[in-house]
């Protein structure tokens, strides 16, 4: 089935220690979305790839990137993770203003 | 984009039907109205989405009024399986950006 996979589902990275979360997608989409969310919060949307133009949030710290190497792939990149920045890390795709499909989520703890 | 104002939460109980209203004043000409569905630990679900008058589909409708600034999100007959947060989004018809507000956490009770 075409879906939206995010790998690791759990990570723990330590204060100060760069990460990165990937995002594939077998959908062919050609937007692909990164959101943050924190506990009992809603989704906030960090950036979003409208194929290669990146699009990033005016709040979204400097500490995290993305890159989108090609069409299935996404990486969120946090280079210094700090304790604030413990969330569940979502991706989503979409084909322009139809629905989005979020992946299942990467949970990241910071220690 | 505009900003969505929904209930924080509702209680409902199984087999009864659910309207959730969410408020968007400042919704532009060419956006859309969609709504998500999220259980814990998941990412959020497409339910429904729509533009003006009602939109059906086989799990919600979608109720939007002449001057699009509210919408009515309607669950017919829920199960103990809906308890789940709801988000009331307007999706921009320009980019497809989608902005979260609150949320509303519904509850399901036998």
């Amino acid at each position: 089935d075409a879906m939206v996979i995010q790998n690791p589902r759990y990570q723990v990275t330590q204060f100060g220690k760069p990460v990165t979360l990937s995002c594939s997608q077998t959908l062919n989409h050609n937007v692909m979305y990164w959101y943050q969310q924190k506990s009992s919060q809603a989704p906030k949307l960090l950036f979003h790839y409208y194929d290669k133009d990146f699009n990033n949030e005016a709040d979204t710290p400097d500490n995290f990137q993305s890159r989108r190497p090609n069409t299935s792939f996404c990486f969120l990149d946090i280079r210094s993770p700090g304790l604030g920045d413990a969330a569940m890390y979502l991706c989503a795709t979409s084909s322009g203003q139809d629905e989005q499909y979020f992946g299942p989520g990467t949970r990241l703890t910071v220690t | 984009l505009a900003k969505t104002t929904q209930p924080i939460s509702m209680d409902s109980y199984e087999g009864q039907e659910v309207n959730i209203t969410c408020s968007h004043n400042n919704i532009a000409t060419n956006d859309y109205i969609t709504w998500y569905q999220q259980f814990p630990s998941q990412g959020p679900r497409f339910i429904i989405q729509g533009y003006k008058t009602k939109v059906t589909n086989e799990v919600a409708s979608l109720f939007i009024p002449a001057d699009r600034k509210s919408s009515t999100l309607s669950l017919p007959r829920v199960s103990l399986s809906d308890t789940a947060v709801y988000y009331c989004l307007v999706g921009s018809g320009n980019t497809g950006k989608l902005i979260f507000g609150q949320g509303t956490t519904l509850q399901v009770k036998p």
